[in-house]
C-alpha cells in the first residue's frame, strides 16, 4: 500500500492564481482530512470528509474548497491564492471504527508559497 | 471546545538522557489522546494513543505516555534519547466527528 499520497510536493503560486492540491489514499478509509501547518502553530483543520459526497468545514476553511467524489480522492482547491495561504498542507485519512480512538495516517505534505 | 497545550516550544537534551515532553488538554468528556512525531520535511507519524484502560501506554521507538485525569495531562517520556529522536512532537486530543485538535508542538534537539 502507498498509504496517503499528495501531489505536488512543492508549488509557488502568484497572488490570485488557482490550484488544486491532490490527495489520494489506498487504505479504503472513509474519513479524510486537510490540515495546514504554519510554524509554531501546530496543525489546523481546513476541511474533512466522512465519506464520498460528504464534506464539512474545519477550523480554517476560508479561501478553500473540497470535493469527495470517490472514497480514494480528496482534492483541496485554492481559488484565489493569497500570501496568507503560504503554508504546508497535509492530507490525512482514518477509519471510523469505535469512538475517536483511530489513528490518522498522514501524507508527506505539500509546501505552498504564494508570492 | 477542546484544546491542547504543549508548554515547551523547544527542548534540548543530551543523547542518552531521559526525556519528558509535557501535554495538557481541555476536553469535557473522556479524552482520546495521541502523540505524533514529525521528522524534518516529513508527515506526522503516530507514536502512541490512549482512549481507555491502562493509563500508561507504550508506543513505538521506546516511547511511553501516562494519562493523568486529575492533572489533565498526557506527558510523553523516553528513558534514553537517541540522536534519531530529534524531531517535532505533537500532542492531540480526539474531538467529535473524529476530528483531532493539535497542540503547537515541541521541537526536540538532541546534542551528541
Amino acid at each position: 500500500n502507498a498509504g496517503v499520497t499528495q501531489t505536488p510536493k512543492f508549488r509557488i503560486l502568484k497572488i490570485g492564481q488557482s490550484m488544486t492540491l491532490q490527495c489520494a489514499q489506498d487504505m479504503n478509509h472513509n474519513y479524510m482530512y486537510w490540515y495546514r501547518q504554519d510554524p509554531g502553530m501546530g496543525l489546523k483543520l481546513i476541511y474533512y470528509s466522512v465519506g464520498a459526497g460528504i464534506t464539512d468545514k474545519g477550523e480554517v476553511p476560508n479561501g478553500y474548497n473540497v470535493s469527495r467524489s470517490t472514497t480514494e480522492d480528496f482534492p483541496l482547491r485554492l481559488e484565489l491564492a493569497a500570501p496568507s495561504q503560504t503554508s504546508v498542507y497535509f492530507c490525512a485519512s482514518s477509519t471510523p471504527g469505535t469512538g475517536m480512538g483511530n489513528e490518522q495516517f498522514f501524507g508527506p505534505g505539500t509546501r505552498l508559497t504564494v508570492l | 471546545a477542546q484544546s491542547v497545550t504543549q508548554p515547551d516550544i523547544h527542548i534540548t537534551v543530551s543523547e542518552g538522557a531521559s526525556l519528558e515532553l509535557r501535554c495538557n488538554y481541555s476536553y469535557g468528556a473522556t479524552p482520546y489522546l495521541f502523540w505524533y512525531v514529525q521528522s524534518p520535511g516529513q508527515g506526522l507519524q503516530l507514536l502512541l494513543k490512549y482512549f481507555s484502560g491502562d493509563t500508561l501506554v507504550q508506543g513505538i521507538k521506546g516511547f511511553e505516555a501516562e494519562f493523568k485525569r486529575s492533572q489533565s495531562s498526557f506527558n510523553l517520556r523516553k528513558p534514553s534519547v537517541h540522536w534519531s529522536d530529534a524531531a517535532e512532537y505533537f500532542c492531540a486530543v480526539g474531538a467529535s466527528n473524529y476530528k483531532l485538535t493539535f497542540g503547537k508542538g515541541t521541537l526536540l534537539t538532541v546534542n551528541p
